[in-house]
């Protein structure tokens, strides 16, 4: 199963109104990524949260942490058009002596004006 | 800066032909991964490499070899190919093991 697995799979709201998408997992983290791909391109790197933070921003991005429940958010605030693309979380985890980073599946966001 | 190149965008093979997919990076990071994007299956990691000469298997290594001759570059090889390796190929990169990854633009490829 899954490591990383958002929630919802697919959101649609309107321009300017907050979408928060949701990452749960399941083994202990190092560190916990969203990542943004718009179709047809390549994942971006947005945000990085350790395992002994709560709390994030950068710019519109809020992520928070909590890892007794095992859980992440991503808020987007004032979400405009372009904002339209697939979010990913990736949680970085040591297996067997290496580090990895495993992807969940993604949550799609669709911005309509 | 270019960041992470990938060769070529798109590429059709017939089963059983064999192909490279090249990825180049400018930025001397030292980690490189090849991963692969299903639908509904998320990015799976194939092979990836820890430094030069380096590379370890990923979660779906089958069906497919790589090499790092030099660090900039991270070549993935499909020997035979099949119809389920059909997919779109990411390479990555990170300057520290814990960075975050600088993804190319990707490779699609269909097997038929």
């Amino acid at each position: 199963s899954q490591q990383g697995e958002e929630d919802p799979q697919a959101l649609s709201i309107q321009e300017g109104e907050n979408a928060t998408m949701n990452c749960s997992y399941k083994t202990s983290i190092n560190n916990l990524q969203w990542y943004r791909q718009n179709s047809g391109r390549g994942l971006v790197h947005l945000i990085l949260i350790r395992s002994n933070e709560r709390e994030k921003h950068s710019g519109r991005l809020r992520v928070t942490l909590d890892t007794s429940k095992k859980s992440s958010s991503l808020l987007i605030t004032a979400s405009r058009a372009a904002d339209t693309a697939s979010y990913f979380c990736a949680t970085d985890v040591t297996n067997q002596g290496a580090q990895k980073l495993v992807f969940g599946q993604g949550t799609r966001l669709t911005i309509n004006p | 800066n270019a960041g992470v190149t990938q060769t070529p965008k798109f590429r059709v093979l017939k089963t059983g032909q064999s192909m490279t997919l090249l990825c180049a990076q400018d930025m001397n990071h030292e980690y490189m991964y090849w991963y692969r994007q299903d639908p509904g299956m998320g990015l799976r990691l194939i092979h990836y490499s820890v430094g030069e000469g380096t590379t370890a298997k990923g979660e779906v290594p089958d069906g497919y070899n790589v090499s790092r001759l030099k660090k900039q570059n991270f070549l993935l090889g499909l020997e035979s190919a099949a119809p389920s390796q059909t997919s779109v190929y990411f390479c990555a990169s990170s300057y520290r093991v814990r960075d975050g990854y600088t993804f190319g633009s990707g490779t699609r490829l269909t097997v038929v």
